[in-house]
């Protein structure tokens, strides 16, 4: 089955400046990576997702990247806020078959003001 | 419109007791998933649902936990004769699934269970 790893599992930086969570996959058919923020006794939600067939994707302040070849893909977050102080999660999973996600086992993301 | 519903917030029991959480999909979401999540770790998928198509249970740790989902809405996880090992949140998640197109997972506030 997936394998996914997540790095690292804390991440301390101050407001303004970039952070950076990289997840790694084991299984080639993977071809959805989405990424999950989760806030203290909420559900993950959504914050960006990648499709296989695209090596970038950018929604503002928000980016991820994916190397199929490596089987790895990173998000990055620019111009840090303490609002985006939570934990965050990678997944992997394909289209076909069982359709449930394989997490990464997150990163807790803390922005210093 | 409404999100995806989980019920109860928080559920304390007894080490033995059968406890049944409860999830109540967004509406018109064929797919529904349960997940579990111990303190400081990621997500366990547990089972998976999709419309009439037998659920996928290759998740469930054990013949404890079961679950059961009513045609596309509410389903229920129980878990019979709790351990102490099974204190987690317990979240659902529901998904329009196309064919052929991978849908986000929408997920619930989850139920914390905690047992003595």
């Amino acid at each position: 089955g997936e394998n996914v790893e997540q790095h690292p599992s804390t991440l301390s930086v101050q407001e303004g400046d970039s952070a950076v969570i990289k997840c790694t996959y084991s299984d080639s058919a993977s071809n959805y990576f989405p990424w999950y923020k989760q806030e203290l006794g909420k559900g993950p939600q959504l914050i960006i997702d990648i499709r296989s067939n695209v090596g970038e994707k950018k929604d503002q302040r928000i980016a991820v990247t994916l190397n199929k070849t490596a089987k790895h893909f990173s998000l990055h977050i620019t111009e840090t806020q303490p609002e985006d102080s939570a934990v965050y999660f990678c997944a992997a999973s394909g289209v076909t078959g069982r359709r449930a996600l394989t997490f990464g086992s997150g990163t807790r993301l803390q922005v210093q003001p | 419109g409404a999100g995806v519903s989980q019920s109860p917030s928080n559920k304390v029991t007894e080490k033995g007791k059968d406890v049944e959480l409860r999830c109540d999909p967004i509406s018109g979401h064929t797919a529904l998933y349960w997940y579990r999540q111990r303190l400081g770790q990621g997500l366990e998928f547990l089972i998976y649902f999709q419309g009439n198509s037998a659920p996928d249970k290759s998740g469930l740790p054990s013949d404890r936990f079961s679950a059961e989902r009513t045609g596309e809405s509410v389903s229920t996880l129980t878990i019979q004769r709790t351990q102490q090992e099974d204190s987690a949140v317990y979240l659902c998640a529901s998904s329009a699934v196309r064919l052929a197109v991978y849908n986000e997972q929408f997920f619930g506030p989850g139920t914390r269970l905690t047992v003595l």
